[in-house]
């Protein structure tokens, strides 16, 4: 039972450089997250996908873009990767954006931009 | 527009001995309030949860949490710590139809 898995786990990149983070559910969930963990901060939403074919801004969603690309899938791309978005980044499921429902996490990316 | 106030960065307990971390919320409506533990390099699990049912709310390992109204609390305790304990906690507060609500995370230190 994999949960949710996320791709890469580690990943380095120059600022300027693009690329895409994967992120797979086997749950059957309608509903799709990715966070950004930095210390202190706690988790903040980037953006999520509250069922297949529609996508919203959370609270920090400058420089990054998402597609939901099917029921499973909800990708995570950096177009122009810049230092301050070196960070922690998660992806969760959930089976409908309400309030009492539980979220299921990946084990994260560290992406560090040089 | 809901938040929630983690008080503590860092709180230190010796194993064996009642851990308490506590979290304060804002809601303009009956909110869903949860903890998370993360620990060291790994992704973030569900400790409990509370959806308007019980107020004093039981989670795995032997934690529990009480939903306080009057306060706009949610501490998390547990009678005897230990050193599995050791991770980042965080409190998360939801409105219906609404995403999580991260606090900052308390990390919690156990020595033997």
């Amino acid at each position: 039972n994999a949960g949710v898995t996320q791709t890469p786990k580690f990943q380095v990149l120059k600022t300027g450089q693009s690329m895409t983070l994967q992120c797979a559910q086997d749950m059957n969930h309608n509903s799709m997250y990715w966070y950004r963990q930095d210390p202190g901060m706690g988790l903040r939403l980037i953006y999520y996908s509250a069922s297949e074919g529609t996508t919203d801004k959370g609270e920090v969603p400058n420089g990054y873009n998402v597609s939901r690309l099917n029921k499973r899938e909800f990708s995570l791309r950096l177009e122009s990767a810049a230092p301050s978005q070196t960070s922690v980044y998660f992806c969760a499921s959930s089976e409908d954006v309400v309030g009492d429902t539980e979220a299921f996490f990946g084990q994260g990316t560290r992406l560090t931009v040089v | 527009a809901q938040s929630v106030t983690q008080l503590d960065s860092h709180v230190s307990v010796s194993e064996g001995t009642p851990v308490l971390l506590r979290c304060n919320y804002s809601s303009s409506y009956s909110p869903s309030l949860f903890w998370y533990v993360q620990h060291p390099n790994k992704g973030l699990q569900l400790l409990l949860k509370y959806t308007s049912a019980a107020t004093l709310v039981k989670g795995i390992n032997g934690f529990e949490a009480e939903f306080k109204k009057s306060e706009t609390s949610f501490h998390l305790t547990k009678p005897s710590a230990h050193m599995s304990d050791a991770a980042e906690y965080f409190c998360v507060v939801s409105e219906r139809y609404s995403t999580l609500t991260f606090g900052k995370g308390t990390m919690l230190l156990v020595s033997p």
